[in-house]
């Protein structure tokens, strides 16, 4: 398993500012996956962190909007950038479990509004 | 690709009634089959997980679901119900291995007293 620790748990923040989402796991785990939940529906990937390589994004999210640090493999960061009232929802980071089970393990997530 | 559809948006049951939350899938592929529970104001848990073998997969809290490969269907049940079941459930898939999920839309069950 994995225990997964995510700050911060909320904010409210102002449009056209940035803020940075920390997620640290207990264990080394390869990839590490970011999804946004707005509000009323489900989770929808914004992007899968390798340590050491660029994230990869999934079609309508991008890097300049997105940006992903992996810098070793417990430890990844996403920040939402120029923020406006459309980015406010959910944001919760996942591992994949270390133990090369199929399953996967979420944060509690970061929940954003933007004013 | 894949997607997973969601039939019920909403579920709304009396307390110790059985139910059931349906799950359809579409994939070219073969894939694996989860289904997630998020309490209210927290991340997301499994429940269960279909990765092969028997259809019948039992999971935490009661729950079990059914992989019926020709209906593409992965429907969550639980003969009866308690208040603190009262949640937001995922039902999701992957063709592989990795963490990459693609949920539904979700199922919101309210139980009531």
């Amino acid at each position: 398993s994995a225990v997964i620790s995510q700050k911060p748990s909320r904010d409210i923040c102002q449009r056209g500012t940035s803020l940075t989402i920390q997620c640290q796991v207990d264990s080394q785990v390869t990839m590490m996956f970011w999804y946004r939940q707005q509000p009323g529906q489900s989770l929808t990937l914004i992007a899968t962190a390798n340590q050491g390589s660029e994230a990869t994004y999934e079609s309508g999210f991008v890097i300049d909007k997105f940006p992903i640090s992996r810098p070793n493999l417990t430890f990844s960061t996403l920040t939402v950038s120029n923020m406006s009232p459309e980015d406010s929802s959910i944001y919760l980071c996942s591992v994949e479990d270390p133990s090369g089970n199929t399953e996967a393990f979420f944060g509690q997530g970061t929940r954003l509004t933007v004013v | 690709a894949q997607s997973v559809t969601q039939l019920d948006s909403q579920v709304p049951v009396f307390e110790e009634a059985p139910v059931e939350l349906r799950c359809n899938y579409s994939s070219s592929v073969s894939v694996y089959l989860f289904w997630y529970v998020q309490y209210p104001n927290q991340g997301l848990q499994l429940l269960l997980k279909y990765l092969s073998g028997s259809t019948l997969v039992k999971g935490i809290n009661g729950f079990e679901a059914e992989f019926n490969k020709s209906q593409t269907s992965f429907h969550l049940r639980k003969p009866s119900v308690h208040i603190s079941d009262t949640a937001e459930y995922f039902c999701a898939v992957t063709p592989n291995q990795g963490g990459k999920l693609i949920f539904g839309q979700g199922t919101e069950l309210s139980v009531k007293p």
